[in-house]
């Protein structure tokens, strides 16, 4: 497709379950970012990806937060022992440059409601 | 220092009105300033971005004014049309190899009135 894909568009978790967050970026995209968006809030930086490489975690709130990105293309953002803090959209961005200078492309999002 | 502060929280502006956002940061170190719109349900996309080196930039009925002494920036849109109706957020970031967050202001809800 044309554009970022994320996979599931909403995900109801008990908490203490496990939840996985799929993210398929624009082919070619080097870059990979993972934002967390609190209802009526902006987002906030989770975690940053160039092709296969963290380069950047330090906004993951907890160790229960977890993402890969092995091939350099998709990626997965776990989180184990979901919370009801937890409760958010994840978004998924892609930029064909290293950084943001091009802008990011932003998928639509996973809606993430532990209950 | 890192914040990004957005004001206001909503808006409502009559349909060929302009609408004015504004957006005002502390870090020094910010050089870059995008605009995102938000449609319900979507993700962010980028609208509009400036860098410090110029005081304005403007595309098509979106403009940026920027302030570097004052550490604000505003958008302004023209010729408000119903299609216009979203969420706006400001952004910013150091503008250096090894940092590339975006720090976010809370964003604007507008409404345009037909």
């Amino acid at each position: 497709g044309a554009g970022v894909s994320q996979s599931p568009r909403y995900k109801v978790a008990k908490r203490g379950q496990d939840v996985a967050l799929r993210c398929d970026p624009i082919s070619g995209h080097v870059s990979l970012f993972w934002y967390q968006q609190a209802l009526g809030q902006g987002p906030e930086f989770l975690t940053y990806f160039q092709n296969e490489a963290q380069l950047d975690k330090s906004g993951l709130p907890s160790d229960r937060f977890f993402a890969e990105r092995p091939e350099g293309s998709v990626s997965t953002l776990k989180i184990q022992r979901t919370q009801q803090e937890d409760s958010a959209v994840y978004l998924c961005a892609s930029s064909t440059r290293r950084g943001m200078d091009y802008g990011y492309t932003f998928g639509s999002g996973t809606r993430l409601t532990v209950v | 220092q890192q914040q990004v502060k957005q004001s206001p929280q909503s808006l409502i502006v009559q349909k060929g009105g302009i609408s004015i956002i504004n957006c005002a940061y502390e870090n020094t170190a910010f050089d870059y300033f995008p605009w995102y719109q938000q449609f319900p349900g979507k993700g962010p996309a980028l609208l509009i971005a400036i860098r410090p080196d110029v005081s304005e930039k403007k595309e098509g009925r979106f403009t940026i004014s920027f302030n570097k002494s004052a550490k604000q920036f505003s958008l302004h849109i023209m010729d408000s049309q119903p299609g216009d109706s979203a969420t706006y957020f400001c952004a910013a970031s150091p503008h250096m190899d090894s940092n590339y967050q975006l720090i976010w202001g809370a964003g604007t809800k507008l409404i345009i009135k037909p």
